[in-house]
């Protein structure tokens, strides 16, 4: 069945340096959504990429769909202690009505 | 708009027991998802209801099950619980149109068996 992995699991970083996770799809995605869910909280989405090399930005986040949408990364430029949390990738593989399915996330640590 | 609401938020339950969460979606959404998330596995896909029907069912056994009623509030049981089955059970709503897929997730029930 389909599969979404995500790597890094874990990621520790200082404040002020650059962070990167990405997602890789077993199979083809119509489309990936990225989701945030901050300690003790819930899920919060953050974006949809739909197009074949779609690039998106949200003031210091970055997301990329690639070219063959297998794949996404997220990167956050010049971290900061807000940004802790988990960062989920969850690609869709049939239209609007296929299961969405989620990456393991990764967890961002934010030293300041 | 209110956001998608959960009931119980905690619960305590031993093996064998059998289990009700309760998922009030966001008005005019008419998908309801269930996920399962627990430290090791991540958010794992449970089903799937749109319109009082089943679209989607993860790889759970059949234990877990569900349903949705006319005005999209959605409902999922657990029988015969065992501890693996501790986890925080999410319930998330969307509008379900080709455009808008977000998905709105709930506080989450916690559910701890003994």
């Amino acid at each position: 069945g389909q599969q979404v992995m995500q790597i890094p699991q874990y990621q520790h970083v200082q404040e002020g340096e650059d962070f990167t996770t990405y997602c890789n799809s077993s199979t083809t995605l119509s489309n990936i959504q990225w989701y945030k869910q901050r300690p003790g909280g819930h899920p919060v989405f953050l974006i949809q990429l739909v197009k074949s090399g779609e690039v998106k930005k949200q003031k210091r986040l970055t997301f990329q769909f690639g070219e063959a949408k297998k794949n996404s990364s997220l990167h956050i430029t010049a971290t900061q202690t807000t940004d802790v949390g988990t960062y989920f990738c969850a690609g869709r593989s049939s239209g609007n009505t296929g299961k969405l399915i989620f990456g393991q996330g990764t967890t961002l640590q934010v030293k300041p | 708009k209110a956001g998608v609401t959960q009931t119980p938020r905690y619960l305590i339950k031993t093996r064998g027991q059998q289990v009700t969460l309760s998922c009030s979606p966001i008005s005019g959404h008419r998908s309801v998802s269930w996920y399962q998330q627990t430290p090791g596995q991540g958010l794992q896909f449970l089903f799937e209801y749109f319109s009082e029907t089943q679209r989607n069912k993860g790889n759970f056994p059949g234990r877990f099950s569900g349903r949705q009623f006319s005005n999209s509030r959605s409902e999922m049981n657990v029988s015969t619980l065992e501890l693996g089955d501790s986890a925080l059970y999410l319930c998330a709503s969307s509008p379900d149109r080709a455009d808008q897929e977000t998905q709105y997730f709930g506080p989450g029930t916690r559910l701890l068996v003994l």
